[in-house]
């Protein structure tokens, strides 16, 4: 049972354009989302996250929008640069994100941004 | 630099042995993880422990254990009874209090059980 989807396996982008990846969970417990980036070989690191009370956090090029009565949220990077080029997994947590490692990951989406 | 520590990056053993993957952080973090990461998949949680001397289950446990003697340390130990065992192991830390403070991961342990 995958509480929480990410359906597209990867995303490719020109330089400079958007990359808008996106998510859907079907907890309607879940009341936190992040997202994380990871390069090959290596840990994830955080990104962006967005608690339920808001539908739209924005730190710099990355904005997360969340729709809760679509049960969906989506990560936006403008401009896309090649250095964003990694795996970017969708995450989510109950319990007001206090149980905060307890978290519920998508399959990761693989972002390619070309020069 | 405080930040979490998993060794080795690559492990290989043979069907059968138990094998222990460490991980250290000195992030003086009380909350510590173990994920596992399999292609195509998101990383599902196989145990956790909030506090020293205590852990739980994740959702994916059997076959695995754990200890937590030091606030340090957080070594996972893949058993005989894992039935699939090759994967990319992470571990993971967190203050486990405010919702500010994200999941600090390791590099990774990279196991191959044949």
């Amino acid at each position: 049972d995958q509480q929480v989807k990410q359906n597209s396996p990867s995303l490719s982008v020109q330089e400079g354009r958007i990359s808008i990846l996106n998510c859907d969970y079907t907890n309607s417990m879940f009341d936190y989302f992040l997202w994380y980036k990871k390069y090959p070989a290596e840990g994830p690191t955080f990104l962006i996250s967005i608690s339920s009370i808001k539908d739209k956090n924005e730190d710099g090029r990355f904005t997360v929008f969340l729709n809760k009565s679509a049960k969906h949220l989506s990560l936006h990077i403008v401009p896309s640069q090649p250095g964003d080029s990694a795996v970017y997994f969708c995450a989510a947590s109950a319990n007001g994100g206090t149980s905060y490692g307890k978290l519920t990951f998508g399959q990761g989406t693989i972002l390619t941004v070309h020069p | 630099d405080g930040g979490i520590t998993q060794s080795p990056k690559y492990l290989f053993r043979k069907e059968g042995q138990n094998v222990t993957l460490s991980c250290e952080q000195n992030l003086n973090h009380d909350a510590m993880y173990w994920y596992r990461q399999d292609p195509g998949q998101g990383l599902r949680l196989i145990y956790y422990s909030q506090i020293v001397n205590d852990f739980q289950k994740g959702d994916i446990a059997e076959g695995y254990s754990v200890s937590r003697e030091k606030k340090e340390s957080f070594p996972l130990t893949v058993t005989s009874a894992q039935k699939n065992p090759t994967a990319f192991y992470l571990c993971a830390s967190s203050s486990g209090i405010t919702v500010n403070s994200p999941l600090h991961f390791g590099n990774g342990t990279r196991l191959t059980v044949t």
